[in-house]
């Protein structure tokens, strides 16, 4: 089955950086994946599907890229709001399976 | 307002099975576009999908699971559930049901979970 590794595992940051995730599937899962952010707590939000689409109300400094098997979540300018886990989706297959999560920290 | 909200019992005694309910409000179930899915996260973990149904009965599971989970729904009570047989403690999870959108992949509706430990 189709398996979604992450990395980093946990990243630190300050607000007003740029940053990057980024998921890597073993096999080609050409643009179905997404992104969801996560906080304590809290169901997931989604943030990107089809790998570079916007879900709506999502603000704009969020951007996914990619396609095949390696993928990038962006955050472009880092708000206090952002730090969280996050996680990457591939839905090619019935097993949908996330990535292990990279916490975003202060 | 789409809303999602997981019922059943907390507790759940090992090799027994674990049954959750998930109700939705605010929209139909009978929505071609969508899908009605079943996502767990065990205390301190990642998420791991379970499998998900449309209102027409297809289902789909992970292939860890799929031999002990069962997805149904009850469009007459714009409801859907899951059951999860032969649990152990490894099962112990937060439970969350979801709406996934067919065209576009992405799980946009959430319920806010439920916990359910398995212990004797």
């Amino acid at each position: 089955d189709i398996q979604m590794t992450q990395s980093p595992s946990t990243l630190s940051a300050s607000v007003g950086d740029r940053v990057t995730i980024t998921c890597r599937a073993s096999h080609s899962i050409s643009y179905w994946l997404a992104w969801y952010q996560q906080k304590p707590g809290k169901a997931p939000k989604l943030l990107i599907y089809k790998a570079s689409s916007l879900e709506s109300g999502v603000p704009s400094r969020f951007s996914g890229s990619g396609s095949g098997t390696e993928f990038t979540l962006t955050i472009s300018s880092l708000q206090p709001d952002d730090f969280a886990t996050y996680y990457c989706q591939q839905y090619t297959t019935p097993s949908g399976a996330f990535g292990q999560g990279t916490k975003l920290e202060i | 307002q789409l809303q999602l909200q997981e019922s059943g019992p907390g507790l759940v005694k090992p090799s027994e099975t674990l049954s959750l309910i998930c109700t939705v409000s605010g929209g139909s179930i009978s929505s071609n576009n969508d899908y009605w899915a079943w996502v767990r996260q065990p205390p301190g973990k990642g998420l791991e999908w379970i499998g998900y149904i449309h209102f027409t009965g297809n289902t789909y599971y992970s292939p860890s699971l799929k031999s002990r989970v069962t997805i149904s729904v009850d469009t007459s009570k714009n409801q859907f559930s899951l059951q999860l047989t032969s649990v152990t403690a490894a099962d112990t999870a937060v439970y969350y049901c979801a709406r996934r959108v067919v065209t576009t992949g992405g799980v946009d509706y959430w319920g806010q979970g439920a916990l359910v430990t398995v212990s004797s």
